[in-house]
């Protein structure tokens, strides 16, 4: 079966440290992973995803993410933590060719001044 | 990317009745998913409606409980029917713009969800 871990509830960071959100997943066959984030009272919105092709991708607000098959791991990162980067992070992944997402319990960040 | 609205953006409902959610896109897409978010949890797809067909429900979900439309590839309507308190969630739709055929994996859009509460 799928599955998705997000082993920390919740991440505290300095305001420009840097920040990794971890993210490791349980699949069969080739895995797609996705990072969301979700800022209170709205819906989710995309940060990148890996389908293929560079381990190492970048996204969205300059947020990137490492594909490690080996630790079978896709931990989110960012050089310098912002207060605005204060939101629940969601890892997600789709497997077996088709897009039914499934998603991780949820990260919360909290970026402090 | 895509615009996606919902309709209502939150609504308070009392235990026994009904409330059809909407989900309206701005342009056409083949797939189009309700994820349920119960307080503090994560996402859970309820369902996969793709224009067409009858909607493919996930595990622990059922079609008379969660009835949905799928009349045309820019819109969709979820129902939670015989709602009770445990019915208290946030009700998310997404799009992509895959084909449902194997080995196509897109990314998904989400609407910005209905927050429902039933008393």
């Amino acid at each position: 079966a799928q599955s998705v871990a997000q082993p920390e509830d919740q991440v505290n960071v300095a305001e420009g440290n840097p920040l990794t959100v971890k993210c490791t997943y349980s699949v069969s066959g080739n895995p797609y992973l996705f990072w969301y984030v979700q800022y209170p009272n709205r819906g989710l919105q995309f940060l990148l995803k890996y389908i293929t092709g560079d381990n190492l991708v970048k996204g969205s607000y300059g947020f990137e993410a490492e594909f490690n098959k080996s630790q079978t791991s896709f931990h989110l990162k960012k050089p310098s933590a912002l207060v605005s980067d204060s939101a629940l992070y969601f890892c997600a992944v789709a497997s077996g060719g088709y897009n039914k997402l499934i998603f991780g319990a949820g990260t919360r960040l909290a970026v402090h001044p | 990317s895509a615009v996606i609205s919902q309709k209502p953006s939150r609504d308070i409902c009392q235990r026994g009745t009904s409330l059809t959610i909407q989900c309206q896109v701005d342009s056409q897409v083949t797939m189009m998913f309700w994820y349920r978010q119960q307080p503090g949890q994560s996402l859970t797809l309820i369902a996969t409606a793709n224009q067409g067909s009858e909607a493919t429900y996930e595990s622990g979900f059922v079609i008379d409980k969660f009835p949905i439309s799928r009349p045309n590839l820019t819109f969709s309507t979820l129902t939670v029917s015989n709602m009770s308190p445990e019915d208290s969630s946030i009700y998310l739709c997404s799009v992509d713009r895959a084909s449902g055929l194997a080995g196509e994996v897109d990314t998904q859009y989400f609407g910005p969800g209905t927050r429902l509460t039933v008393l």
